[in-house]
């Protein structure tokens, strides 16, 4: 079957740097997805990575590792407007997505 | 308007009756996607269109569960003989044909569907 893992909850600290991991067992692979969502809004795309490494996106970091089935979204600088859940998403061989649970973040001053 | 459009955003019902939820997706975007959220959970595949037809009918929960698609465009998610269960976020998402664009996903802000 497929499946994707990610921490169920993370607390961190304002100001600090916090790391999500997601591993998955799919059929195929066709890219890795970060959305993040705010609790009672829909969810919005993070980040798309296809290729092994680190993509930078200003606060927000996303490494892959294929041969190891595994990801990280890293966040740096904390603010409590980050906040949320962070969804990991595997698009397969066919194209479809299949998504992780979710890791909800918490911020603390 | 350029994004993901739902209707309607709330809807309260009575068990046993039937509903009905709407999703006008962004304009060109081939591929649309409707989820279903329980409160505190995680994103439930429903059903995925590419074009008009549905490759993936998978997700639904029952036969309770019917979508439409015309015109590539709006898409329509009924819901028979409500049940209490059914209470959830509807969420629709739309995204471009071809490769990993199909990924980057555009969601709605989604129906919040309440079953007395």
């Amino acid at each position: 079957g497929q499946n994707i893992d990610q921490p169920t909850e993370m607390t961190a600290t304002e100001g600090a740097i916090v790391q999500i991991n997601c591993t998955y067992q799919t059929s195929g692979f066709n890219g890795l997805f970060w959305y993040q969502q705010h609790a009672g809004e829909a969810p919005t795309f993070l980040s798309y990575n296809v290729l092994d490494g680190l993509e930078e996106k200003g606060r927000f970091s996303s490494f892959l590792s294929r041969s190891k089935g595994y990801s990280y979204l890293l966040l740096k600088e904390l603010q409590m407007k980050d906040s949320a859940s962070y969804l990991c998403a595997v698009l397969d061989s066919n194209y479809q997505l299949i998504w992780g649970a979710g890791t909800k973040l918490i911020i603390k001053p | 308007g350029a994004g993901v459009s739902q209707s309607p955003s709330n809807k309260v019902t009575e068990k046993g009756k039937d509903v009905e939820l709407r999703c006008d997706p962004i304009s060109g975007h081939t591929a649309l996607y409707w989820y279903r959220q329980r409160l505190g959970q995680g994103l439930e595949f429903l059903i995925y269109f590419q074009g008009n037809s549905a490759p993936d009918k998978s997700g639904l929960p029952s036969d309770r569960f019917s979508a439409e698609r015309t015109g590539e465009s709006v898409s329509t998610l009924t819901i028979q003989r409500t049940q209490q269960e059914d209470s959830a976020v509807y969420l629709c998402a739309s995204s471009k044909r071809g490769g990993g664009a199909v990924g980057e996903l555009f969601f709605g802000e989604g129906s919040r569907l309440t079953v007395l």
